[in-house]
């Protein structure tokens, strides 16, 4: 069973279109995150949710707009998509509890591609 | 600020070789966990190991080990024995508690490439 599930794991897309990443785990944590990992390998974090609520927004653009239904999902949505948003977007979850430090389990990442 | 450096760009081993990677961090932090993640050809992030900042003995998982001091602030990794399916991307990261939840900060990464 797929712990952290992301689609597409491929999207190619058109400058200025809007495009939506959706993610699921079934591993039971109260946190996700999403994170850009750029063409560098660079890996840096967008937003995490706890409990359906934003926590951490990394001075992303608010072209991208985290949505969380429950606490299983976690989606990503990209308004106006421009050149630099060409990356590798992964989704991560963990236990989550307050102050604590718990291992991030990553989804499979889905390669975003503006042309 | 929290910071991770991999200085190491990519290191290339033959086969059966043991080769060491580096992570050195920065933190004002007195409670932090160090973790590394390895990222395979196929692009997957893959858990590797979690160590507290209290833990400072020596891990060992089969081929795997990991070399913890806090006296140099550093998180080495190293590979005996490597084989051609340990050519990927190793990361290391360290925990950053934001307002009471945690943050990876991820070094830069570094790619081994280990031939037959």
């Amino acid at each position: 069973d797929t712990a952290v599930s992301q689609t597409p794991k491929y999207l190619v897309t058109q400058m200025g279109n809007d495009k939506s990443i959706k993610c699921e785990q079934n591993l039971g944590h109260d946190t996700m995150y999403w994170y850009k990992q750029d063409s560098k390998k660079f890996l840096k974090i967008m937003f995490s949710y706890n409990n359906k609520e934003l926590i951490i927004n990394e001075t992303v653009p608010n072209r991208f707009s985290p949505k969380s239904p429950d606490k299983a999902h976690l989606n990503l949505h990209i308004n106006s998509l421009e050149l630099g948003d060409s990356a590798v977007y992964f989704c991560a979850s963990s236990q989550g509890t307050t102050f604590s430090t718990d291992t991030q389990y990553f989804g499979p990442g889905t390669r975003l591609t503006v042309l | 600020a929290q910071k991770v450096t991999q200085a190491q760009t990519e290191i290339s081993v033959v086969e059966k070789e043991d080769v060491t990677l580096d992570c050195v961090y920065e933190t004002r932090d007195t409670t932090y966990y160090l973790f590394w993640y390895k990222q395979p050809p196929s692009g997957e992030l893959v858990f590797l190991i979690r160590r507290n900042s209290f833990d400072e003995q020596n891990e060992i998982s089969g081929r795997y080990s990991w070399n913890f001091q806090k006296s140099t602030s550093s998180f080495n990794f190293t590979i005996t024995a490597s084989q051609v399916v340990d050519s990927a991307v190793y990361f290391c990261a360290l925990s950053e508690v934001n307002t009471g939840f945690q943050k990876l900060v991820f070094g830069t990464g570094t790619r081994l490439l280990v031939s037959p």
